[in-house]
């Protein structure tokens, strides 16, 4: 079974601190997004890198994809409490199977306080 | 363009009943894939259906079942309910599903809440 790690769990900042959530795997994905998830709500589909060590920013988010294509990081710059909510990185994987087609990690809670 | 719709959106049931839950997916989209969120087990995959016919299946037992039909619309079934099987189901469209390619994305509806007493 492939895992993929999120760091950390929780998260509680204020309002303009910068923060950075890793994703982490021994397997090597095909492609890694990310998703944000608000209570009660199905997971929102925020970005898709593909190559190794590519970057892509989204406004106040940067996404980073690691050279080997085994991690992933997402920095956000000046958070804002809009930003709160459960981000969660998945890995694409180069077949199906009993784990899909994608490989979710826990998710990384974050709240950010006014 | 819609995005994907899940009905209902609210459920509670008692144990030993089943349940039909209900995904719309994207317009265009072929590819419906299921998952159960639970806050200890995250995400997990239930099965992917692709023009009617199921691709792959996750680790679940075979009271979960579900199908799709010719317009992509999807289903799934839970029978014999336990208090277990009380999650967020998450039912997510894809265009063709994993083409082996690079790239895949899905889009996620909101949710059907099931809570079983």
């Amino acid at each position: 079974t492939q895992l993929l790690e999120q760091s950390p769990q929780f998260l509680s900042i204020q309002e303009g601190e910068n923060l950075t959530v890793y994703c982490n795997s021994s397997s090597v994905f095909s492609s890694l997004q990310w998703y944000r998830q608000e209570p009660g709500e199905g997971p929102v589909l925020l970005v898709t890198v593909v190559t190794g060590g590519e970057v892509k920013k989204l406004k106040r988010l940067t996404f980073q994809f690691g050279d080997a294509r085994k991690d992933s990081s997402l920095h956000i710059t000046a958070a804002q409490p809009g930003d709160t909510g459960l981000y969660l990185c998945a890995g694409g994987l180069n077949y199906g199977g009993s784990q899909g087609n994608l490989i979710f990690g826990k998710g990384t809670k974050l709240s950010v306080k006014p | 363009k819609a995005g994907v719709t899940q009905t209902p959106r609210y459920l509670i049931k008692t144990r030993g009943q089943q349940v039909t839950l209900s995904c719309s997916p994207i317009s265009g989209h072929r590819s419906v894939s299921w998952y159960q969120q639970t806050p200890g087990q995250g995400l997990q995959f239930l099965f992917e259906y692709f023009s009617e016919t199921q691709r792959n299946k996750g680790n679940f037992p075979g009271r979960f079942s579900g199908r799709q039909f010719s317009n992509s619309r999807s289903e799934m079934n839970v029978s014999t309910l336990e208090l277990g099987d009380s999650a967020l189901y998450l039912c997510a469209s894809s265009l063709l599903g994993w083409s082996g390619l690079g790239s895949y994305e899905q889009y996620f509806g909101p949710g059907t809440r099931l809570t079983v007493t």
